[in-house]
Parts: C-alpha cells; structure tokens; sequence
C-alpha cells in the first residue's frame, strides 16, 4: 500500500541554523505533498506545500522541494528561531479520494 | 473562512460505553470528511474517508463495526466509538474537503482527546 517514510525523526539545531527533513514516498501516482507543523495537542497546520508538477517552492524561511523521479521531497526552513520547534510531518496524496498520507514525523528543537 | 470544529475537544468515558464525536465545517460544504487517530509521539493515521450520503471507506485494519462514521450533511460527519476500551484512548481529528477549489486541500478540525477509563 502507500507509504511516505520521514527522516529524522528528531533534529536539534541552533537558532539561526537551516533544518532540512526528508521524505519519500511509495505511490508514483501521488501528486499533491503538503508539510505540516503541529504543536502539542494542537491541530496540524499547512505551512507549504507543492503540487507535482512544480519542482520547487518557496514562502519566506520556508521552502520545499520535490523530486518526482526519485519519489522524494524535502521540506528546508532557514534562519531557525525558537518558535519554529515543533513536529512536523510530510503527507502525500494522490487519488481520487484526496486521502493523505503521512510521515512518521520530525521533532524539530531549535535551540535559543 | 475554512473553519473545521470538532466537538467535544475531549472526553473520558467508561470502559464499554459508546461516545460520539463530531465534525462540522463551519463556513463551507464538505463533500468528504476524513477521520485520524494519533497516538502520543505518533503520526496521523487515516482511519477512514466519509462521503455524504454514502457509506465510509475503511483503512485497512479498522473495525466498521467499532468505529461507525456517519456524514448524514455536507457539513457534518460523526464518528462513535462503541463499546470503548483504554486501548481507544487517543487524539482523534477530523479533516474536511471542500467542493470546489483545491481538490486535495484539507481543514483540519481541533482534534478530540478521548480518554478511556
């Protein structure tokens, strides 16, 4: 069935730092690959996402790329800040229905 | 606009009992709504897709029987937990699908914490 691995699962970095979380996913037919930040009970919250057939995409610190050949994308957040620590998970959907699936998450500490 | 509720935001009910959650897109018609379960330091996982007016489609590995998903309007889906047990204590969120726009954007609800005792 469709599967989307994550890595890592945990990322610390100082503030001001770049982190970069990575995914690959199963389904050739996905086209559609949101990135979603979620703090502790909270809901998850659409931060970027690409569609396949754009390569790259940018919103200020945060930017996203895809890699249709190889079945992966990346999600890239420069200049870190305190506020950004949270899990993040990456999602791939392709069919008709618009399910999503999702990664296993990323625990991102940005230390102050 | 794009406003998902979901209520309660959480719960705790007796082992054996039943409990309802529900799930209301508040300023738009959703066409699909989709359920997820998430377990403490875990992902999302899908446990079914709710069409209005037709039955659910199940992920594979959820029991129909356990988890009925009822989407009786284009704004609300329901889904009762029957005959609960400690091991159903979870987080559970709901998304919705709007019927125009973006066919794969999904709003997500607040989320309902379930505790089972």
């Amino acid at each position: 069935g469709e599967n989307v691995e994550q890595h890592p699962s945990t990322l610390s970095v100082q503030e001001g730092d770049s982190a970069v979380i990575k995914c690959t996913y199963s389904d050739s037919a996905s086209n559609y690959f949101p990135w979603y930040k979620q703090e502790l009970g909270k809901r998850p919250q659409l931060i970027i996402d690409i569609r396949s057939n754009v390569g790259e995409k940018k919103d200020q610190r945060i930017a996203v790329t895809l890699n249709k050949t190889a079945k992966h994308f990346s999600l890239h957040i420069t200049e870190t800040q305190p506020e950004d620590s949270a899990v993040y998970f990456c999602a791939a959907s392709g069919s008709n229905t618009g399910k999503l699936i999702f990664g296993q998450g990323t625990t991102l500490q940005v230390k102050p | 606009g794009a406003v998902v509720s979901q209520h309660p935001s959480w719960v705790i009910c007796k082992s054996g009992t039943s409990v309802k959650i529900e799930c209301r897109s508040l300023d738009f018609q959703a066409t699909t709504m989709f359920w997820y379960r998430q377990f403490p330091k875990q992902s999302l996982m899908l446990m079914a897709t709710s069409n209005e007016g037709s039955k659910a489609t199940y992920e594979q590995g959820v029991e129909k029987d356990k988890f009925l998903i009822n989407h009786a309007s284009l704004t609300l889906s329901t889904l009762t937990v029957t005959s609960a047990h400690p091991e159903d204590s979870s987080f559970y969120i709901c998304s919705a699908r709007g019927t125009g726009g973006f066919i794969y954007e999904q709003y997500f609800g607040p989320g309902t914490r379930l505790t089972v005792t």
